[in-house]
């Protein structure tokens, strides 16, 4: 049983449509991070979210963590297919060292 | 400078043989993190060390053996490599366990 979990798996959409992730738990965490991975390299981290409720903006994608602080979303925005890649979940429940990752969601924009 | 560095890139070996993996980190992060993707794509964490001390050593035979002789460095030995070691293995670093800087990955390919 993964302690997070991301859906849906795969998603394609046409350039200039929207999108969003969704990335829930049972377990509340002190913080909650996505991350983007594309192929041949490593997940880079996008951001952080630390409070519940909190929204943060990164250009045209927009991440939310839930009030209880066991859930997150990702949004974007008018997609571009720069955009395309593998976007991850990320967290560590409260006082645990062990960074625990959602089986990814993969993300392809058409042209 | 490359921030989490890990040689080699690329390893194709036989069954049997033993390898190892090295990262290093130039961070001055505390925290170093052994993930393993499968080719689903789900990353699951192996190993992580807090300052040199092992903190995280989940469920991986005991023919994987990390290595950390100091704070930026750390190794990964495994011993008699099996068909099902195939994998990418993924480096990474964090501060007082905060987001994680990960490496580009080696892809370990077990003929």
């Amino acid at each position: 049983t993964q302690l997070l979990e991301q859906s849906p798996q795969f998603l394609s959409i046409q350039e200039g449509e929207n999108l969003t992730v969704y990335c829930n738990s049972s377990s509340v965490f002190s913080s909650l991070q996505w991350y983007r991975q594309e192929p041949g390299e490593g997940p880079v981290l996008l951001v952080t979210v630390v409070t519940g409720g909190e929204v943060k903006k990164l250009k045209r994608l927009t991440f939310q963590f839930g009030d209880a602080r066991k859930d997150s979303s990702l949004h974007i925005t008018a997609a571009q297919p720069g955009d395309t890649g593998l976007y991850l979940c990320a967290g560590r429940p409260s006082n645990d060292y062990k960074l625990s990752f959602g089986a990814g969601t993969t993300v392809t924009v058409r042209a | 400078d490359t921030a989490v560095s890990q040689t080699p890139k690329y390893l194709v070996t036989q069954m049997g043989n033993d390898k190892s993996i090295k990262c290093e980190q130039n961070l001055g992060h505390d925290t170093m993190y052994w993930y393993k993707q499968d080719s689903k794509k789900f990353l699951k964490i192996m190993f992580s060390y807090n300052n040199k001390e092992l903190i995280i050593n989940e469920t991986v035979p005991n023919r994987f053996s990390p290595k950390s002789p100091d704070k930026a460095h750390l190794n990964l030995h495994i011993n008699s490599l099996e068909l099902g070691d195939s994998a990418v293995y993924f480096c990474a670093s964090s501060l007082n366990r905060e987001a994680a800087f990960f490496g580009q990955g080696t892809r370990l390919t077990v003929v």
